[in-house]
């Protein structure tokens, strides 16, 4: 079972859809969580920390269930700019500083 | 201020020779990690250093070694070169102190080898 699991899409979505991605975790042990987004052929960026209480920004909203191990991501009011791959990303056990980065889903928002 | 910088931006190899990346730390920070991104995959850690001493070490054969200068820089070094190496090479850099913060990443190194 890999350590970061997520669905691999693509999720093909109209402009100003809602749309949710899902991720489950292994490691109970996990102690921080993020999700990171990555444009095609580039580096993966920091998209927002995820927080045990939920945490909003703007239009995206994270959210974790430790009991459950699950993390999600919901975008609302998908634009056109919205279109990479969104990776769920926790840390190993241990608060070594290591990532563990999910595979990664792809969204592409049409127009 | 720069953030993380790696070079070069791109590399060409062929199967059985070695390489060398290259990796300078945002300022103010002294840690290093090094990751490998397959097409299709997220990256994978390959190895984080701290004080010129590798620190962790994740599921990467021998091939795969390191280093850190004093200027906190570090350089990724892979030996004997398979196809399979080739991949998006991340940097990325970190306080100590931040251990358990999220990581900012280079632009990286697209390592092909033929």
């Amino acid at each position: 079972r890999k350590e970061v699991e997520q669905d691999p899409g693509p999720f093909n979505v109209p402009e100003g859809a809602t749309v949710a991605f899902n991720c489950t975790y292994s490691n109970s042990a996990s102690q921080s969580f993020f999700w990171y987004r990555q444009d095609c052929r580039k580096e993966p960026k920091l998209l927002m920390s995820v927080y045990s209480s939920g945490n909003e920004d703007g239009r995206f909203t994270a959210q974790l269930n430790r009991a459950s191990q699950y993390i999600s991501l919901l975008i609302r009011d998908s634009k056109l700019s919205d279109s990479a791959t969104y990776l769920c990303v926790v840390t190993a056990a241990g608060n070594t500083g290591k990532l563990i980065f999910g595979q990664g889903t792809t969204l592409q928002v049409k127009p | 201020d720069a953030g993380v910088t790696q070079s070069p931006t791109h590399l060409i190899k062929t199967r059985g020779q070695q390489v060398t990346l290259r990796c300078s730390p945002k300022s103010g920070h002294d840690t290093v990690s090094w990751y490998q991104q397959a097409l299709g995959q997220g990256p994978q850690f390959i190895f984080q250093y701290y004080e010129e001493e590798e620190r962790q070490r994740g599921n990467f054969p021998d091939r795969f070694s390191g280093h850190q200068f004093p200027n906190y820089s570090s350089e990724l070094n892979v030996n004997a070169l398979l196809l399979g190496d080739s991949a998006l090479y991340l940097c990325a850099s970190s306080p100590l102190t931040g251990v358990g913060s999220p990581l900012h990443f280079g632009n990286g190194t697209r390592l092909t080898v033929t």
